[in-house]
């Protein structure tokens, strides 16, 4: 069973405009979460991260929400840019365990000039 | 360069012909795990080790050996491959499991076994 969902597969958005990619979890432990964004040809990248602590953290052009009541975090990014375009992978850790992350599946983004 | 190194970056091989996907890691990280990804399916994460000599099984781990006798190198063995283990294989590495800022990727291997 799938502990940390990605609904969507794949997004497209107009260069300039906002891009929300969203993650649901089921796991009421999960207190640590990350963003890591993957480029064809390449490992993921570390994007991004929260704690349960927060409900919101920003570094330049990306903002991770975190609604706990709801288990749903979302990523946005503005404006969005061409280099954007990537797999982002959500990813969920407890404290109360082995702090190993478990990964979403992943949102393909593309963003068209 | 602080990197995770995995080599080789593309491998094609036969059922059942052992081979090993190498691992190694500069920044001295105690932690090492490697996935798995597949299309539809996400990471997956195969076997990860907190430090030397300690290994254990992640969520896909059959069909999979691995080994830790040093910090750096964390590699990866198929003893005997089969096709369903075609993949992009990722390994990375980090101080301990709960790394704030993330882990680090190698930049992966794809495997097809035929």
């Amino acid at each position: 069973d799938q502990q940390v969902k990605q609904n969507s597969p794949s997004l497209s958005v107009q260069e300039g405009r906002i891009s929300i990619l969203n993650c649901d979890y089921t796991n009421s432990m999960f207190d640590y979460f990350l963003w890591y964004k993957k480029y064809p040809a390449e490992g993921p990248t570390f994007l991004i991260s929260i704690s349960s602590i927060k409900d919101k953290n920003e570094d330049g052009r990306f903002t991770v929400f975190l609604n706990k009541s709801a288990k749903h975090l979302s990523l946005h990014i503005v404006p969005s840019q061409p280099g954007d375009s990537a797999v982002y992978f959500c990813a969920a850790s407890s404290s109360g365990g082995s702090y190993i992350p478990t990964f979403g599946r992943g949102t393909s983004l593309i963003v068209h000039p | 360069e602080a990197q995770v190194t995995q080599n080789p970056r593309y491998l094609i091989t036969v059922t059942g012909k052992k081979l090993t996907v190498t691992c190694s890691q500069n920044m001295n990280h105690e932690y090492m795990s490697w996935y798995r990804q597949d299309p539809g399916l996400g990471l997956r994460q195969i076997y990860y080790s907190m430090n030397v000599e300690v290994t254990d099984k992640g969520d896909v781990p059959e069909g999979y050996k691995v080994s830790r006798k040093e910090k750096r190198n964390f590699p990866l063995i198929l003893e005997s491959p089969s096709p369903n283990q075609t993949s992009l294989y990722f390994c990375a590495s980090s101080l301990t499991p709960r790394q704030t800022n993330g882990y680090t990727f190698g930049s992966g291997t794809r495997l097809t076994v035929v």
